[in-house]
């Protein structure tokens, strides 16, 4: 099956600090998501973002389908940016998603 | 709007006891409906999906099952529970392409 691999799997991080997370997927996928979990388990939905470059904020994500990743940019952080970051895939014609081992970050004041 | 409501929001169960947890959604009819599960640490497993009333497609062969016996609604059940079963439970829906996620709830089996 398809794998979703994460990098980095940590990342600590001094407020105003600026990162970027990123996805590899093995094979084609129709669509792309992006979570973030926050300490309480709640996953919140960021981008949706099967192809090409989005902006919410502070926040950006860029997906190149045809060389299977997507990359998430968090600017000028801050302490509410903690919690484990995930990428899905929604694998062709199934509807089902496929969630990456997610990048944990830590953002320090 | 749409919103999705799941409970108990924590459980802690003896193993060999039955477990049923349920989802509902409101605001919206029809919907794709799934139950995943999240071990201490880690990724979310799709465990279950629904497309409507009485379809059910498992993923993952376990201890667990599911209905939907109506169109807003998905339940997640087990008849004896195991230590293993033991993790964060969550059911999402899908609204157009993305899927949107319910609070959780937290399962602790002893």
């Amino acid at each position: 099956g398809i794998q979703v691999e994460q990098s980095p799997p940590d990342l600590i991080l001094q407020e105003g600090a600026n990162s970027t997370l990123r996805c590899n997927f093995s094979d084609s996928v129709n669509n792309l998501q992006w979570f973030h979990q926050n300490p309480w388990g709640q996953l919140i939905n960021l981008f949706y973002i099967p192809s090409g470059t989005k902006q919410n904020g502070r926040l950006s994500a860029t997906t190149v389908a045809t060389e299977r990743y997507s990359l998430l940019y968090i600017s000028s952080s801050q302490t509410t940016d903690s919690g484990v970051y995930f990428c899905a895939v929604d694998v062709l014609d199934t509807d089902k998603l496929i969630f990456g081992t997610g990048t944990r970050l830590q953002v320090f004041p | 709007s749409q919103t999705i409501h799941q409970w108990p929001a924590t459980l802690v169960q003896p193993v060999g006891s039955p477990l049923s947890l349920e989802c509902t959604v409101e605001g919206t009819s029809n919907p794709n409906l799934y139950w995943y599960r999240q071990a201490a640490g880690r990724g979310l497993q799709l465990l279950f999906y629904s497309v409507g009333i009485g379809q059910i497609s498992s993923e993952v062969p376990q201890n667990l099952s599911a209905s939907r016996p109506q169109d807003r609604q998905f339940i997640l059940s087990s008849k004896k529970l195991l230590l293993s079963d033991s993790g964060f439970y969550l059911c999402a829906w899908k609204w157009g392409y993305e899927q949107f996620f319910g609070p959780g709830t937290r399962l602790t089996v002893l």
